[in-house]
């Protein structure tokens, strides 16, 4: 059973905090996301990575930095929290060769 | 030229109805066009998807079907269910740009006993 965890379920952390979330997935895939999930607003691409230590901005990478030093880890850094940054957060992986996405969980992060 | 407009934001259907939602896009490189189903507390997870070579997938009581000269594609579901209440998204990709998807804004469906 394919599988995407992070590390936490619900986060709470305050404003100008350093944040770290966490995502593995065990199916050996190349292709790792990060996405923030807002209502009405869908899921928005923050960062993704297509292989270890390689990584391209996605539509909102603004606050975000990652950071992927193993195949199976991708890391969303929040440099310096704000509560704008109040928000679900979702990780996903794929195949190189495919484009259908496995999601974690999601980590629910409230800033204040 | 990159985003996928969905609608309607929330549903509600009687059990035994028809459900559908609607996205359209504007990228014509676009070539996957999949939906994804989301339980709350779940991630969201892949439904059914369609490649722009055909005009209708039908997987059990879930249809996507696909209109590419208006750049239009849409879910039906037929006799929903209770269990079917979740958020829905669609998407749309390209197989040459690295798995990227752009997601549409999601539609909330709620089947009523």
């Amino acid at each position: 059973d394919v599988k995407v965890t992070q590390s936490s379920r619900y986060l709470v952390k305050r404003t100008g905090e350093k944040v770290f979330l966490e995502c593995v997935q065990d199916m050996d895939h190349e292709n790792m996301f990060w996405y923030r999930q807002d209502p009405g607003l869908g899921l928005r691409l923050i960062y993704f990575s297509y292989d270890v230590k390689m990584k391209e901005k996605g539509d909102i990478p603004e606050g975000y930095s990652v950071s992927r030093e193993k195949k199976e880890r991708f890391s969303l850094i929040l440099e310096s929290a704000s509560t704008n940054q109040t928000s679900m957060y979702l990780c996903a992986s794929s195949r190189v060769d495919g484009l259908e996405q496995y999601f974690g969980p999601g980590t629910r992060l409230t800033v204040t | 030229q990159q985003q996928v407009k969905q609608s309607p934001q929330s549903l509600i259907v009687q059990k035994g109805g028809i459900s559908i939602i609607n996205c359209a896009y504007e990228n014509t490189a676009f070539d996957y066009f999949p939906w994804y189903q989301q339980f709350p507390g779940k991630g969201p997870a892949l439904l059914i998807a369609i490649r722009p070579d055909v005009s209708e997938k039908k997987e059990g009581r879930f249809t996507i079907s696909f209109n590419k000269s208006a750049k239009q594609f849409s879910l039906h579901i037929m006799d929903s269910q209770p269990g079917d209440s979740a958020t829905y998204f669609c998407a749309a990709g390209e197989y040459n740009q690295g798995g990227k998807l752009i997601f549409g804004q999601g539609t909330e469906l709620s089947v009523k006993p």
